[in-house]
């Protein structure tokens, strides 16, 4: 079956510190996946996706992420974490059904906690 | 370009009322997918639309419902809704329904059943 396992439910990191989330997945054909985040009572923010090509993936906000397929792992990282990165993060994998329906599968999130 | 707009933003109801709520596509895209965000927990996929038409859902019960509009914004119906169904709902367009086409998130409906 399809999913998206999100380890950490909260990680909580000091300021300036670096910071890996991880995600991993499970999907029969060459996923697409997507990372996302969630500020209190917002919408998602797209931060990066990963369709093909080279597996270290840059996004917005000074993210980026790796795809590993030997590991089925997409992990978000960012070197140096600031304040207002503070909020849950969603991995996602899009998934494809015969029908023709396109649908994210996501992840149940993980909160990030920044201590000043 | 206007982005995915949703309204409205928060609605309260009470056990066995129906609720409709509404979304509007980034301009050109021709499919919307909708999905249950309930606390502390990553989006659930509800079904999807294209062209008009219902393409797929996930495990919603039917009195989840929907329409796409031939302008392509569309409308979620909750019948006799449950406490459970509290939750934040997100609409998210895209140009076709192929894998690399981008989904893009409405800031969501909160929906609040007491």
């Amino acid at each position: 079956a399809q999913s998206v396992t999100q380890p950490d439910i909260h990680i909580t990191v000091s300021e300036g510190a670096s910071l890996e989330l991880r995600c991993n997945y499970s999907y029969g054909a060459t996923p697409y996946l997507f990372w996302y985040v969630q500020s209190p009572g917002q919408g998602l923010q797209l931060l990066l996706k990963y369709f093909s090509g080279d597996t270290l993936v840059q996004g917005i906000k000074g993210f980026e992420a790796e795809f590993k397929r030997s590991q089925s792992s997409f992990n978000l990282r960012k070197p140096s974490v600031h304040w207002s990165d503070a909020a849950e993060y969603f991995c996602a994998v899009g998934a494809s059904k015969t029908s023709g329906t396109y649908k994210y599968i996501f992840g149940t999130g993980t909160r990030l906690k920044v201590l000043a | 370009e206007t982005g995915v707009t949703q309204s409205p933003t928060h609605l309260i109801k009470t056990r066995g009322q129906q609720v409709t709520l509404r979304c509007s596509s980034q301009s050109g895209h021709n499919t919307v997918s909708w999905y249950q965000q309930a606390l502390g927990q990553g989006p659930q996929f509800i079904f999807q639309y294209y062209r008009e038409e219902e393409n797929g859902r996930g495990n919603f019960p039917p009195r989840f419902s929907g329409l796409q509009f031939p302008n392509y914004s569309s409308e979620l119906n909750v019948n006799a809704l449950e406490l459970d169904d509290s939750a934040l709902y997100l609409c998210a367009s895209s140009l076709g329904l192929a894998g690399y086409n981008e989904q893009f998130f409405g800031p969501g409906t909160r929906l609040t059943v007491l």
